[in-house]
């Protein structure tokens, strides 16, 4: 079975500032990993995701994020963050390989950037 | 491209009551997926299903039952509403082989 840990519940930030959150996962196989987010009253949109190749992943507004395996983590992070990315995150796995009807999720990290 | 379709968006149930969530996709993806959110809790599977007639349990599986007569719909039953089951539920899809699961907009439950 997976795991997975998102080491803050809340990340306050003013804006134009750096975050990261923090994921870290455990699993016996090989997993893919993702990370959603969820806008007030919405639902979740993919943000990013590692399947294989380069460890460091980017989605089209300015996120990033490394997945390390010798420390089974998947963190994300943003060089400047702006009111507009106040949102719900949530690290996500699933066994690699097979199809991606069984995420298992973190417990969400509220990011809220602050003017 | 409608994507995938959950309704009602938000419900009021009385204890012991019973009712369907309805979701649909349009994407002709072969997996569906149910699972309910909790404050602190992330997102739990409820149950899922990987084609027409085939579904299995996910870890909260008590309490709700599904069926999938058609690619497009996955249906989830609550047959005895308790206030435990007040939730955001979310139904997901996926295309065979591929990664990514296509989320719905959720239905906020309230139970009674």
């Amino acid at each position: 079975a997976q795991s997975v840990t998102q080491l803050d519940s809340q990340v306050p930030v003013f804006e134009e500032a750096p975050v990261e959150l923090r994921c870290n996962y455990s699993s016996s196989v090989s997993v893919y990993l993702f990370w959603y987010v969820q806008y007030p009253n919405q639902g979740l949109q993919l943000l990013l995701k590692y399947l294989s190749g380069s460890t460091l992943v980017e989605s089209i507004n300015g996120f990033e994020a490394e997945f390390n395996k010798s420390q089974t983590s998947f963190h994300l992070r943003k060089p400047s963050v702006h009111i507009s990315d106040t949102a719900e995150y949530f690290c996500a796995v699933s066994v690699a390989g097979g199809s991606n009807y069984k995420l298992t999720f973190g417990k969400g990290t509220l990011l809220t950037v602050n003017p | 491209n409608a994507g995938v379709t959950q309704t009602p968006k938000f419900q009021v149930l009385k204890t012991g009551q019973s009712m369907t969530l309805q979701c649909a996709q349009d994407m002709n993806h072969e997996y569906m997926s149910w699972y309910r959110q909790d404050p602190g809790m992330g997102l739990r599977l409820i149950h899922y299903s990987v084609g027409a007639g085939i579904t299995d349990q996910g870890e909260v599986p008590n309490g709700y039952n599904v069926s999938r007569s058609t690619t497009e719909d996955f249906p989830l039953r609550l047959l005895s509403a308790a206030p435990s089951q007040t939730s955001v539920y979310f139904c997901a899809s996926t295309k065979q082989g591929r990664a990514e699961a296509f989320f719905g907009q959720g239905t906020r439950l309230t139970v009674v």
